[in-house]
């Protein structure tokens, strides 16, 4: 059980224009989803966490027009990077928790961005 | 703030040693202790967890105990595998607060 999905895995863009990644809990309502920035050969750092129908909380640091997230429904979340530039170039983690709390989450696999 | 502390890597060990990844941590309030495993190419596994000061977390041969006295929540297994080989992240959730240490690379030879 706790099943967190990612679509894409991997995905290469042009700079300037936008990406959307989709973040699923397959077998679990997640009333909270975070989202994660990873460098490469560095640890995770939290952008936002989203809560189901409200809007997302960024974390200081992080322009949420830059990153959009929408938390439509209950199973699924969306990070769209707008615009993406080289240095957006990433791996992109999401969690799930269905308590709505970072001691109960989930990860998915990653999504790894490359723009060109 | 928030912060957690590893030490820092890469290591390198041979095959059936003993193993130590060192983390501290320091944070307001009680949060839960985390270890996950980041294998090549791939996204976050929990290996194991504490929520409470005393708890030990133990899984797949590896184990951590939370101790509230010294901050620590240091990563231990006996006997290494070469499968063992993958960045080992420690990291602390309280609420909506999520922290991660920087990673330690562990790379077990044959």
């Amino acid at each position: 059980g706790a099943v967190v999905s990612q679509h894409p895995s991997r995905v290469i863009c042009k700079s300037g224009t936008s990406v959307k990644i989709e973040c699923r809990s397959l077998d679990f309502q997640a009333t909270t989803m975070f989202w994660y920035r990873q460098f490469p050969k560095q640890s995770l750092m939290l952008m936002a966490t989203s809560n189901e129908g409200s809007k997302a909380t960024y974390e200081q640091g992080v322009e949420k027009d830059k990153f959009l997230i929408n938390h439509a429904s209950l199973t699924l979340s969306t990070l769209t990077v707008t615009s993406a530039h080289p240095e957006d170039s990433s791996f992109y983690i999401c969690s799930a928790s269905y308590l709505g709390v970072t001691e109960t989450q989930y990860f998915g696999p990653g999504t790894r961005l490359l723009v060109l | 703030g928030n912060s957690v502390t590893q030490m820092e890597g890469p290591v390198t060990l041979s095959e059936e040693a003993f193993l130590t990844i060192n983390c501290t941590y320091t944070a307001t309030g009680y949060p839960s202790l985390f270890w996950y495993v980041q294998y090549p190419g791939e996204g976050l596994q929990l290996l194991l967890k504490a929520t409470k000061a005393d708890d030990k977390g133990s899984n797949k041969g590896f184990e951590a105990t939370y101790r509230k006295e010294t901050t620590s929540f240091h990563l231990e297994k006996g006997s290494v595998q070469v499968s063992d080989s993958a960045v080992y992240f420690c990291a602390l959730g309280y609420g909506q607060n999520f922290v991660f240490g920087p990673g330690t690379r562990l790379s077990v030879l044959p």
